[in-house]
Protein backbone atom coordinates (compact mmCIF):
# COMPACT_ATOMS: atom_id res chain seq x y z
CA UNK A 1 0.00 0.00 0.00
CA UNK A 2 1.64 3.26 -1.37
CA UNK A 3 1.92 5.88 1.25
CA UNK A 4 0.59 8.36 -0.92
CA UNK A 5 -3.25 7.17 -2.75
CA UNK A 6 -4.19 8.13 -6.35
CA UNK A 7 -6.94 6.89 -8.42
CA UNK A 8 -6.04 3.69 -10.37
CA UNK A 9 -7.40 4.36 -13.44
CA UNK A 10 -8.56 7.71 -15.07
CA UNK A 11 -9.63 8.28 -18.56
CA UNK A 12 -10.83 10.74 -21.44
CA UNK A 13 -10.93 11.90 -24.98
CA UNK A 14 -8.85 13.58 -27.07
CA UNK A 15 -9.52 17.12 -26.58
CA UNK A 16 -10.91 16.81 -23.16
CA UNK A 17 -9.08 18.12 -19.53
CA UNK A 18 -8.25 15.34 -16.95
CA UNK A 19 -7.72 15.61 -13.45
CA UNK A 20 -5.66 13.34 -11.25
CA UNK A 21 -5.57 13.58 -7.24
CA UNK A 22 -3.38 12.74 -5.09
CA UNK A 23 -3.76 12.42 -1.13
CA UNK A 24 -1.43 12.44 1.38
CA UNK A 25 -0.71 13.57 5.22
CA UNK A 26 1.16 16.25 7.17
CA UNK A 27 4.12 14.46 7.23
CA UNK A 28 4.59 14.42 3.10
CA UNK A 29 2.19 16.32 1.16
CA UNK A 30 0.85 18.56 4.06
CA UNK A 31 4.93 19.99 4.51
CA UNK A 32 6.76 19.90 1.11
CA UNK A 33 6.59 20.39 -2.35
CA UNK A 34 4.37 17.68 -5.12
CA UNK A 35 6.42 16.08 -7.99
CA UNK A 36 4.70 14.49 -10.67
CA UNK A 37 6.06 11.26 -13.31
CA UNK A 38 5.15 10.52 -16.40
CA UNK A 39 5.53 7.15 -17.53
CA UNK A 40 4.88 5.42 -20.80
CA UNK A 41 4.24 1.90 -21.60
CA UNK A 42 7.92 -0.21 -21.24
CA UNK A 43 9.64 3.25 -20.34
CA UNK A 44 11.50 4.61 -17.65
CA UNK A 45 9.61 7.36 -15.33
CA UNK A 46 10.08 11.30 -16.76
CA UNK A 47 9.65 14.32 -14.20
CA UNK A 48 6.62 15.98 -15.66
CA UNK A 49 5.94 18.77 -12.73
CA UNK A 50 7.96 19.58 -9.84
CA UNK A 51 8.09 21.75 -7.01
CA UNK A 52 4.13 21.76 -7.14
CA UNK A 53 3.61 23.38 -10.57
CA UNK A 54 7.00 23.71 -12.33
CA UNK A 55 7.98 22.32 -15.41
CA UNK A 56 10.78 20.56 -16.22
CA UNK A 57 12.13 22.04 -20.03
CA UNK A 58 10.70 20.04 -23.01
CA UNK A 59 7.60 19.64 -20.68
CA UNK A 60 4.37 20.96 -22.43
CA UNK A 61 1.97 23.84 -20.47
CA UNK A 62 -1.14 21.23 -21.58
CA UNK A 63 0.21 19.66 -18.00
CA UNK A 64 -0.15 21.58 -14.57
CA UNK A 65 0.16 20.52 -11.03
CA UNK A 66 -1.57 22.25 -8.02
CA UNK A 67 -1.03 21.39 -4.01
CA UNK A 68 -3.70 22.35 -1.04
CA UNK A 69 -3.18 21.15 2.04
CA UNK A 70 -2.17 17.37 2.25
CA UNK A 71 -3.41 16.97 -1.57
CA UNK A 72 -2.34 17.36 -5.06
CA UNK A 73 -3.92 17.35 -8.31
CA UNK A 74 -2.30 16.97 -11.98
CA UNK A 75 -4.72 18.52 -14.78
CA UNK A 76 -4.09 17.58 -18.40
CA UNK A 77 -5.64 20.02 -20.86
CA UNK A 78 -6.54 19.30 -24.43
CA UNK A 79 -5.81 15.25 -23.71
CA UNK A 80 -3.79 13.90 -26.45
CA UNK A 81 -3.68 10.14 -27.48
CA UNK A 82 0.41 10.23 -26.39
CA UNK A 83 -0.41 10.83 -23.20
CA UNK A 84 -1.80 7.69 -22.27
CA UNK A 85 0.23 6.44 -19.68
CA UNK A 86 1.29 5.78 -16.15
CA UNK A 87 0.93 8.93 -13.72
CA UNK A 88 2.67 9.17 -10.08
CA UNK A 89 2.56 11.41 -7.44
CA UNK A 90 5.62 11.81 -4.89
CA UNK A 91 6.69 13.81 -1.98
CA UNK A 92 9.68 13.71 0.34
CA UNK A 93 8.10 12.42 3.31
CA UNK A 94 9.17 13.71 6.87
CA UNK A 95 8.68 10.76 8.84
CA UNK A 96 10.42 8.29 6.49
CA UNK A 97 13.27 11.08 5.83
CA UNK A 98 12.98 10.35 1.62
CA UNK A 99 10.68 10.39 -0.96
CA UNK A 100 7.67 8.31 -1.20
CA UNK A 101 5.30 7.96 -4.72
CA UNK A 102 2.14 7.07 -4.93
CA UNK A 103 0.53 3.66 -6.61
CA UNK A 104 -0.22 5.12 -9.84
CA UNK A 105 -2.64 6.12 -11.80
CA UNK A 106 -3.12 4.86 -15.24
CA UNK A 107 -4.72 7.08 -17.98
CA UNK A 108 -6.29 6.44 -21.05
CA UNK A 109 -7.72 8.52 -23.88
CA UNK A 110 -10.31 7.03 -25.17
CA UNK B 1 23.37 14.82 -23.18
CA UNK B 2 22.92 13.31 -19.62
CA UNK B 3 22.84 9.55 -19.91
CA UNK B 4 22.87 6.79 -17.10
CA UNK B 5 23.14 3.72 -17.75
CA UNK B 6 22.59 0.97 -15.40
CA UNK B 7 24.18 -2.99 -15.39
CA UNK B 8 24.73 -5.86 -13.33
CA UNK B 9 20.98 -7.09 -12.73
CA UNK B 10 20.28 -10.31 -13.41
CA UNK B 11 19.20 -13.58 -11.70
CA UNK B 12 19.58 -14.47 -8.33
CA UNK B 13 18.61 -17.00 -5.32
CA UNK B 14 16.95 -15.51 -1.86
CA UNK B 15 19.39 -14.96 0.39
CA UNK B 16 21.98 -14.05 -2.15
CA UNK B 17 23.80 -10.77 -3.20
CA UNK B 18 24.39 -8.84 -6.18
CA UNK B 19 25.53 -5.33 -7.29
CA UNK B 20 24.28 -3.24 -9.57
CA UNK B 21 25.91 -0.31 -11.03
CA UNK B 22 24.94 2.91 -12.87
CA UNK B 23 27.29 4.74 -15.57
CA UNK B 24 26.86 8.37 -15.69
CA UNK B 25 27.93 10.79 -18.74
CA UNK B 26 26.59 14.30 -19.79
CA UNK B 27 26.88 16.29 -15.89
CA UNK B 28 29.19 17.03 -13.75
CA UNK B 29 28.47 13.54 -11.50
CA UNK B 30 29.47 14.84 -8.12
CA UNK B 31 27.74 17.73 -7.51
CA UNK B 32 24.14 15.99 -7.37
CA UNK B 33 22.43 13.42 -5.45
CA UNK B 34 21.56 10.72 -7.05
CA UNK B 35 19.32 7.66 -5.97
CA UNK B 36 17.84 4.34 -7.03
CA UNK B 37 14.66 3.72 -7.68
CA UNK B 38 12.78 0.07 -8.05
CA UNK B 39 9.34 -0.84 -9.72
CA UNK B 40 8.66 -4.14 -8.97
CA UNK B 41 6.47 -6.17 -11.90
CA UNK B 42 3.17 -4.59 -12.66
CA UNK B 43 3.63 -1.80 -9.60
CA UNK B 44 4.72 1.37 -8.94
CA UNK B 45 7.53 3.02 -7.97
CA UNK B 46 9.49 2.71 -4.85
CA UNK B 47 12.02 4.49 -3.56
CA UNK B 48 15.12 2.63 -2.37
CA UNK B 49 18.31 4.68 -1.57
CA UNK B 50 19.92 7.65 -2.13
CA UNK B 51 22.95 9.33 -2.04
CA UNK B 52 24.75 12.74 -1.47
CA UNK B 53 27.48 14.35 -3.91
CA UNK B 54 30.49 13.33 -1.82
CA UNK B 55 28.97 10.19 -1.00
CA UNK B 56 29.26 10.98 2.47
CA UNK B 57 25.49 11.34 3.14
CA UNK B 58 23.24 8.32 2.60
CA UNK B 59 19.72 7.61 2.59
CA UNK B 60 17.54 4.26 2.67
CA UNK B 61 14.00 3.14 2.77
CA UNK B 62 13.12 1.19 5.42
CA UNK B 63 12.42 -1.66 3.08
CA UNK B 64 15.99 -2.15 2.66
CA UNK B 65 17.68 -0.58 5.81
CA UNK B 66 20.59 -3.63 6.34
CA UNK B 67 20.83 -5.11 3.58
CA UNK B 68 21.09 -2.55 0.60
CA UNK B 69 24.44 0.08 0.53
CA UNK B 70 24.24 2.43 -1.43
CA UNK B 71 27.71 3.78 -2.99
CA UNK B 72 29.42 6.23 -5.89
CA UNK B 73 33.19 6.58 -7.29
CA UNK B 74 33.17 10.23 -8.66
CA UNK B 75 36.35 9.32 -10.41
CA UNK B 76 34.32 7.16 -12.36
CA UNK B 77 31.45 8.82 -12.72
CA UNK B 78 29.45 5.50 -11.41
CA UNK B 79 26.61 4.78 -9.00
CA UNK B 80 26.86 1.49 -7.28
CA UNK B 81 23.70 -0.52 -4.98
CA UNK B 82 24.79 -3.32 -3.12
CA UNK B 83 22.31 -5.90 -2.09
CA UNK B 84 22.68 -8.65 0.13
CA UNK B 85 20.17 -10.97 2.00
CA UNK B 86 18.14 -10.80 -1.31
CA UNK B 87 14.18 -12.04 -0.72
CA UNK B 88 11.78 -12.05 -3.62
CA UNK B 89 10.10 -8.62 -3.11
CA UNK B 90 13.32 -7.92 -4.20
CA UNK B 91 12.65 -8.79 -7.38
CA UNK B 92 11.89 -5.88 -9.36
CA UNK B 93 13.48 -3.04 -12.39
CA UNK B 94 16.36 -0.81 -10.55
CA UNK B 95 16.32 2.86 -11.92
CA UNK B 96 19.41 4.88 -11.28
CA UNK B 97 17.94 8.07 -11.26
CA UNK B 98 19.73 11.80 -10.90
CA UNK B 99 18.66 14.15 -8.42
CA UNK B 100 17.55 17.53 -9.86
CA UNK B 101 18.94 19.93 -7.39
CA UNK B 102 19.43 19.62 -3.88
CA UNK B 103 21.10 17.75 -1.01
CA UNK B 104 18.32 15.38 -0.69
CA UNK B 105 16.92 12.24 -2.95
CA UNK B 106 13.75 14.14 -3.47
CA UNK B 107 12.90 14.98 -7.42
CA UNK B 108 14.64 13.36 -10.29
CA UNK B 109 15.14 15.00 -13.65
CA UNK B 110 16.62 11.83 -15.44
CA UNK B 111 16.60 8.37 -15.21
CA UNK B 112 18.36 5.52 -16.78
CA UNK B 113 16.58 2.15 -18.24
CA UNK B 114 16.39 0.50 -15.75
CA UNK B 115 17.91 -3.21 -14.71
CA UNK B 116 16.28 -6.09 -14.19
CA UNK B 117 16.47 -7.66 -11.21
CA UNK B 118 14.99 -11.45 -10.42
CA UNK B 119 15.19 -13.34 -6.58
CA UNK B 120 13.90 -16.67 -7.30
CA UNK B 121 15.19 -20.30 -6.71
Amino acid sequence: QSVLTQPPSASGTPGQRVTISCYGSRSNIGGHAVDWYQQLPGTAPKLLIYKNNQWPSGVPDRFSGSRSGTSASLVISGLQPEDEADYYCAAWDDRLNGPVFGGGTKLSVL
Amino acid sequence: EVQLLESGGGLVQPGGSLRVSCAASGFTFSSYVMAWVRQAPGKGLEWVSGISGSGGITFYADSVKGRFTISRDNSRNTLYLQMNSLRAEDTAVYYCAKDMVGTVPDYFDYWGQGTLVTVSS
